[in-house]
């Protein structure tokens, strides 16, 4: 079954300090790669994806995340965090099939200090 | 404005009671899921449905039931056979179906909270 790791649960970081996110998933074939975040109090929503092309992928608000096929990684970083950075982040894969599915990860909750 | 709407907010039942959470969209999707939110388990699948009247159990959907009458909506009811029903509750939609749209985003409802009384 497919899986989707991520490796920090929490992470504090000061204002300007740069981010990167771990996610880590395990299926061999071909994958679609999502980075979701949920602010305090809001609607889940898209960050950026990777369906296919260029590994490095732009997102909102200055994000971006790498794909790194031989390593199954899609570690999402910005250089430079803000306070409204404050979110939970999580990383998901598509199935792979035609269903569309999402497998997510547990999430890693990240606090910026101004 | 188009997305998903999600009600009530804030849901409390007594144990043994069955309780049905609203999800509602106007962004003409044809699917739609539910995920159930646990602090540090991320979101795990609990049905889903391609196409009116067809939906398929997710990965946990023990406790759970589902109906898909209209597109427009995909109401969920939490059963007093779920063991653990207390959590944060989620829906979602895509635009399309099938292998040539697997980078389609899901768009996210704002959730509803059970508590268990």
């Amino acid at each position: 079954a497919q899986s989707v790791s991520q490796h920090n649960h929490h992470v504090i970081l000061s204002e300007a300090a740069s981010l990167e996110l771990g996610c880590n998933y395990s299926y061999g074939g071909t994958v679609n790669l999502f980075w979701y975040v949920q602010y305090p109090g809001q609607h889940l929503q898209l960050l950026l994806k990777y369906f296919s092309g260029d590994p490095l992928v732009k997102g909102i608000k200055g994000f971006e995340a790498e794909f790194i096929k031989s390593k199954f990684s899609f570690n999402l970083r910005k250089p430079s965090v803000q306070w409204s950075d404050t979110a939970e982040y999580f990383c998901a894969v598509n199935d792979g099939g035609a269903t569309n599915k999402l497998i997510f990860g547990t999430g890693t909750l990240l606090a910026v200090q101004p | 404005d188009g997305g998903i709407t999600q009600s009530p907010k804030y849901l409390f039942r007594k144990e043994g009671q069955n309780v049905t959470l609203s999800c509602e969209q106007n962004l003409n999707h044809d699917a739609m899921y539910w995920y159930r939110q646990d602090p540090g388990q991320g979101l795990r699948l609990i049905y889903y449905s391609q196409i009116v009247n067809d939906f398929q159990k997710g990965d946990i959907a023990e406790g759970y039931s589902v109906s898909r009458e209209k597109k427009e909506s995909f109401p969920l009811t939490v059963t007093s056979a779920q063991k653990n029903p207390t959590a944060f509750y989620l829906c979602a939609s895509t635009g399309a179906w099938g292998a040539a749209t697997r980078g389609n985003e899901q768009f996210f409802g704002p959730g509803t909270r059970l508590t268990v009384l």
